[in-house]
């Protein structure tokens, strides 16, 4: 099966800009999750959407970050205004949602770097 | 703060040693356990899984441990290939039915031929 497909691979901006990464999960998988991972750390839930309905955002920073996921299948991750901070790689990853802790599946994210 | 971190952030082992990295949690209420590796420019991959009603399970060339008393988990790769070499993340499982999966910061695996 396809994985999960994730776009731009990298993107660089400066600071105060604003930048948007696309996702598609894989075929089928209702739910879906937007990852960031600073360099030397490990993943960090921001948001887990399942279908088009968001499940928890507890910690997406919403005065600058904001995501969508219309239809149910492909997603959107949008920071603005960007900081210095959000430097991170952004991932997306998609798990089934009618297997009770069934591992979720990455994409290769976006390396975002903010200048 | 963090609920589930590693005690070795790396770990180098000579080709066809036997690996272990270890992960402690702190969420007695985790019920799911993963196993993630993740190689440079690369997404987290899947390597092996274990629920809370398990003490072993074993894959292909892994082992995963689960030690509940003392909150602690175990990757085990046998035969330790240069290809092995990656960041090993163990993840938990604090959201119950609502599947909220946490990281810990992850342990660099370095293979010497």
């Amino acid at each position: 099966e396809a994985g999960v497909a994730q776009s731009p691979r990298y993107k660089i901006i400066e600071k105060r800009q604003s930048v948007a990464f696309w996702c598609n999960p894989i075929s089928g998988h209702a739910t879906l999750y937007w990852y960031q991972q600073i360099l030397g750390q490990g993943p960090k839930l921001l948001i887990q959407f399942q279908n088009n309905g968001v499940v928890d955002d507890s910690q997406l920073p919403k005065d600058r970050f904001s995501a969508e996921r219309l239809k149910g299948v492909d997603s959107t991750l949008k920071i603005q205004p960007a900081k210095l901070e959000d430097s991170a790689v952004y991932l997306c990853a998609s798990s089934l949602l009618d297997r009770h802790n069934s591992p979720l599946h990455f994409g290769n994210g976006t390396r975002l770097t903010v200048t | 703060g963090e609920s589930v971190g590693l005690h070795l952030p790396t770990l180098s082992v000579q080709e066809g040693d036997n690996s272990i990295i270890n992960c402690a949690y702190s969420n007695s209420a985790s019920d799911y356990f993963i196993w993630y590796k993740q190689e440079s420019g690369k997404g987290p991959q899947f390597i092996i899984d274990i629920r809370s009603n398990m003490d072993k399970r074993q894959g292909q060339r892994v082992t995963v441990l689960l030690n509940k008393t003392v909150k602690h988990l175990s990757l085990q790769i046998a035969a330790t290939q240069p290809g092995d070499s990656a960041v090993y993340f163990c993840a938990e499982n604090s959201g119950g039915s609502n599947y909220k999966l946490t990281f810990g910061k992850g342990t660099l695996l370095t293979v010497n031929p």
